[in-house]
């Protein structure tokens, strides 16, 4: 399989600031996908990003698959985007499946 | 537009009960997966369909685990003879296509899962 490492493994920022989680894989990737488990444990869709960078409001992902990683931007954190985030990665030909890693827990305090 | 649906929400049994959960797809995926989720894990996959066929099993811990889709939609997750190891949260995702092409999958809300 493929080994996915986050960093870190817990974040506690104020409201309204900046942070960035990172996502290391062991071998080259053909998807990548990032998720924020909520507190009430539904899994929501973030990015869709194998390569490149995108955007959606205050949020944005970079990954470079060249060098296997990919980066989740938060801007202007919110309470509401506390919880667990999940970057996963897919690879042909090492089993159907995506392979998750152990998340970052963030805390967004007013 | 309805996302990916399963049922039971939470479920809690005895150990040695047989237990099914079930999955429905976002309509029209084509694949669908199944996951089991520790606290303070992230997803690790059971298997997989494309259509009805069931595509990779490697994930099923043992042979109390299986899962079928019959009829290419609609998915049932089922466990015998439970154990409390088997107590996790059981997470169903579908994407439009398979491996080869557009795989962006959806979760459901998941299945918690716990045995006395």
């Amino acid at each position: 399989g493929i080994q996915v490492e986050q960093s870190p493994p817990d974040l506690i920022l104020q409201e309204g600031a900046n942070s960035t989680l990172r996502c290391n894989f062991s071998d080259s990737v053909n998807n990548l996908q990032w998720f924020h488990q909520n507190p009430w444990g539904q899994l929501i869709n973030l990015f869709y990003i194998p390569s490149g960078t995108k955007q959606n409001g205050r949020l944005s992902a970079t990954t470079v698959a060249t060098e296997r990683y990919s980066l989740l931007y938060i801007s202007s954190s919110q309470t509401t985007d506390s919880g667990v985030y999940f970057c996963a990665v897919f690879r042909l030909n090492t089993g159907n499946q995506f392979y998750f890693g152990t998340g970052t827990s963030l805390t967004v305090i007013p | 537009g309805a996302g990916v649906s399963q049922s039971p929400r939470y479920k809690v049994t005895k150990r040695g009960q047989d237990v099914a959960l079930r999955c429905d797809p976002i309509s029209g995926h084509v694949s669908l997966y199944w996951y089991r989720q520790a606290l303070g894990q992230g997803p690790e996959f059971l298997t997989y369909f494309n259509y009805e066929a069931q595509q990779d099993k490697s994930g099923l811990p043992n042979d109390r685990f299986s899962a079928e889709r019959p009829e290419g939609s609609i998915s049932t997750l089922t466990i015998q003879r439970t154990e409390q190891r088997d107590s996790a949260m059981y997470r169903c995702a579908s994407s439009l296509e398979s491996e080869g092409g557009y795989n962006e999958q959806f979760f459901g809300p998941g299945t918690r899962l716990t045995v006395l």
